[in-house]
């Protein structure tokens, strides 16, 4: 347990509904990051927060796709008008700023879209 | 922009028999270098990280990995392995110059340890 964790751990949904999951970090841990990891495939960033700002986004993050960090502490991710293409294992990670600080992760939610 | 590539995508070996997994990345800029270690239904966990000095790095569990610069390869070995070391190993970097600090992993090496 490194201490980041995620809820749901597995989420099942049919194509076109709405899914949101949550991501709580270690609490002194200023930078949240999201990462999606498909089959068979390393993790690629989405995006990160430094505090409750939201500071960078990747491509991969469509206009579906909608991350919060309100106040600062946890983190949502919402897919809205889910599509088979979003089955995919969601890492949430949180690190303290400053060099050489590792990242770590909590276990994943796993999105099954029908 | 950086990349990974690692170049096994699965490496089976026999308990106790040494292994080597590889990495090699691509960056126009400097690069901290990370090996993750990733059990089933698991999040990621920090084996090592490469940051500067001594290019030999020791980590968790009896790996190391040494930095090579000329050949920008960082491969992990371990002198023995055992069956709970069966897991997806991940090689990753993080520019130094990256505000954001996010990392780039490579595809994933599925290490099978067989009795």
């Amino acid at each position: 347990d490194t201490g980041v964790s995620q809820d749901p751990r597995h989420k099942i949904t049919k194509r076109g509904q709405n899914v949101t999951f949550r991501c709580d970090p270690i609490s002194e841990h200023n930078r949240l990051y999201w990462y999606r990891q498909t089959l068979g495939q390393g993790p690629e960033f989405l995006t990160y927060f430094q505090n409750e700002a939201q500071l960078e986004k990747s491509r991969l993050l469509s206009d579906r796709f909608s991350a919060e960090r309100p106040k600062g502490s946890f983190s949502t991710l919402e897919i809205q008008r889910t599509e088979q293409g979003d089955s995919a294992m969601y890492l949430c990670a949180s690190r303290k700023a400053g060099v050489g600080n590792e990242q770590f992760f909590g276990p994943g939610t796993r999105l099954t879209v029908l | 922009a950086q990349s990974v590539t690692q170049l096994d995508s699965q490496v089976p070996v026999f308990e106790e028999a040494p292994v080597e997994l590889r990495c090699n990345y691509s960056s126009s800029v400097s690069v901290y270098l990370f090996w993750y270690v990733q059990y089933p239904n698991q999040g990621l966990q920090l084996l090592l990280k490469y940051l500067s000095g001594s290019t030999l790095v020791k980590g968790i569990n009896g790996f190391e990995a040494e930095f090579n610069k000329s050949q920008t390869s960082f491969h992990l070995r371990k002198p023995s392995v055992h069956i709970s070391d069966t897991a997806e190993y991940f090689c990753a970097v993080r520019p130094y110059d990256n505000a954001g600090n996010m990392l780039t992993f490579g595809g994933g090496t599925r290490l099978m340890v067989k009795p």
